[in-house]
């Protein structure tokens, strides 16, 4: 079974511009995460999406948007990028949302490296 | 505020002694807790997880412990070995209607010496 691919890999960008990641899951996943990982702030959670709504957002500037597609595969958008979002962005897929006390392993990709300059 | 902390950034130990991970959290609201690995240029794997219920849980070489009162886990995991150094994240999940946020500590490096 594939595992949750991301692309692309890495990026430069230059301050000002506007980014799109791409996540795709593990088949029959319908739920997607978002994370940035920085060195100095960790993991922190961006947005979730579960049958193209978002359930859930962190404490992002709206700047950081996000969808997700009929068939689970998620983008995620930052406009106007700053130096300071240069980042590895993580994607996970969960098979479900969270419900009742029961907890879904999340399966991560390996990530985008953005680097803005 | 960061409501999951992992105070020791990194962490050496012998190859076959015991590793131990400490996390500490301050949200009560948190009832599941998990421990992430993660290698340089991969996302994060699954290794084990805890239920609020629960004060420990044991796969293989890796077991979990929670003190609730203290709102402190640790991972152990015996014996070590070298292909161990990763960096560990511990994780925490609140109820259903966080969905599947995971609120992540900033990390420890283990590093595991032949």
């Amino acid at each position: 079974k594939a595992g949750v691919t991301q692309t692309p890999r890495y990026l430069i960008k230059t301050r000002g511009q506007q980014v799109t990641l791409s996540c795709s899951p593990i088949s029959g996943h319908r739920s997607v995460s978002w994370y940035q990982q920085t060195p100095g702030q960790g993991l922190q959670f961006l947005f979730e999406y579960f049958s193209e709504t978002q359930r859930n957002k962190g404490n992002f500037p709206g700047r950081f948007s996000g969808r997700q597609f009929s068939n689970s595969r998620s983008e995620m958008n930052v406009s106007t990028l700053e130096l300071g979002d240069s980042a590895l962005y993580l994607c996970a897929s969960s098979i479900r949302v969270r419900s009742r006390g029961d907890l879904y392993e999340q399966y991560f990709g390996p990530g985008t490296r953005l680097t803005v300059t | 505020d960061q409501q999951v902390k992992q105070n020791s950034p990194s962490l050496s130990v012998q190859e076959g002694r015991i590793s131990i991970l400490n996390c500490d959290y301050t949200n009560s609201m948190f009832d599941y807790f998990l421990w992430y690995k993660k290698y340089p240029a991969e996302g994060p794997t699954f290794l084990i997880s805890i239920s609020s219920i629960k004060d420990k849980n044991e796969d293989g070489r890796f077991t979990v412990f929670l003190n609730k009162s203290a709102k402190h886990l640790s991972l152990h995991i015996v014996p070590s070995q070298p292909g161990d150094s990763a960096v560990y994240f511990c994780a925490a999940s609140a109820p259903e209607n966080a969905g599947n946020m995971l609120t992540f500590g900033g990390g420890t490096r283990l590093m595991v010496k032949p």
